[in-house]
């Protein structure tokens, strides 16, 4: 069974600071995972997906993520963050049957 | 643009009530699903259907039924509202995707469903 792991249910960073938030996986076929962010009274939005093309995803709004095999990670950075980039983020991670398996989410908040 | 879109943004029910959450999305997609979020437990699957009149199981399908009698639209059933069904109720909609491709799920607003 697939399952995602978000470390740090909350990340405070100050605005132009590196943002990362952490996403590590388990799975027993080659993962498919995603990131989508949350803002505040809104559904999910996807940031950007792994599809095995390249291990360095580029995403919107300034967002990447690199998938490295070896630590079953695939963590999110902005090298410079905005205030508008305060939102609930998730990581996911599909299973073989088109079903998500989203982690806890982590709150980051931006200050000025 | 993929829409998707829940029938209310905010709800309050009676304990013991029936309550119908409704789901539509306008990209002909096969795949629909319906999620639970609550804080520190992320998004959790209710239950999901791959086409017209089929439905499966999710991780927390006690208390919940659905159905799904046109493509676009997907409705989930809460026969006799409880207090711990208090919660943000999301929809999503996918497609099947070609072989070896991923698929996005996307998601509808959500409607936060207050049960008295």
């Amino acid at each position: 069974a697939q399952s995602v792991t978000q470390l740090g249910s909350h990340v405070s960073v100050s605005e132009g600071a590196l943002v990362l938030l952490r996403c590590n996986y388990s799975s027993s076929v080659p993962p498919y995972l995603f990131w989508y962010v949350q803002y505040p009274n809104q559904g999910l939005q996807l940031l950007l997906k792994y599809t095995s093309a390249a291990t360095l995803v580029k995403g919107i709004n300034g967002f990447e993520a690199e998938f490295k095999k070896s630590e079953t990670s695939f963590h999110l950075t902005k090298p410079s963050a905005h205030m508008s980039d305060a939102a609930e983020y998730f990581c996911a991670v599909r299973s073989n049957d088109y079903k998500l398996s989203f982690g806890a989410g982590t709150t980051v908040t931006v200050r000025a | 643009d993929v829409k998707v879109t829940q029938s209310s943004r905010y709800l309050v029910k009676r304990t013991g009530e029936k309550v119908f959450l409704e789901c539509v999305q306008d990209m002909d997609h096969e795949n629909m699903f319906w999620y639970r979020q609550d804080p520190g437990l992320g998004l959790r699957l209710i239950y999901f259907s791959y086409d017209v009149k089929m439905k499966e199981k999710g991780d927390i399908p006690e208390g919940y039924s659905v159905s799904r009698e046109k493509k676009e639209r997907f409705s989930l059933i809460l026969e006799s509202a409880s207090t711990n069904q208090t919660s943000m109720y999301l929809c999503a909609s996918s497609s099947l995707g070609e072989a070896g491709e991923t698929d996005t799920q996307y998601f509808g607003p959500g409607t936060r469903l207050t049960v008295l």
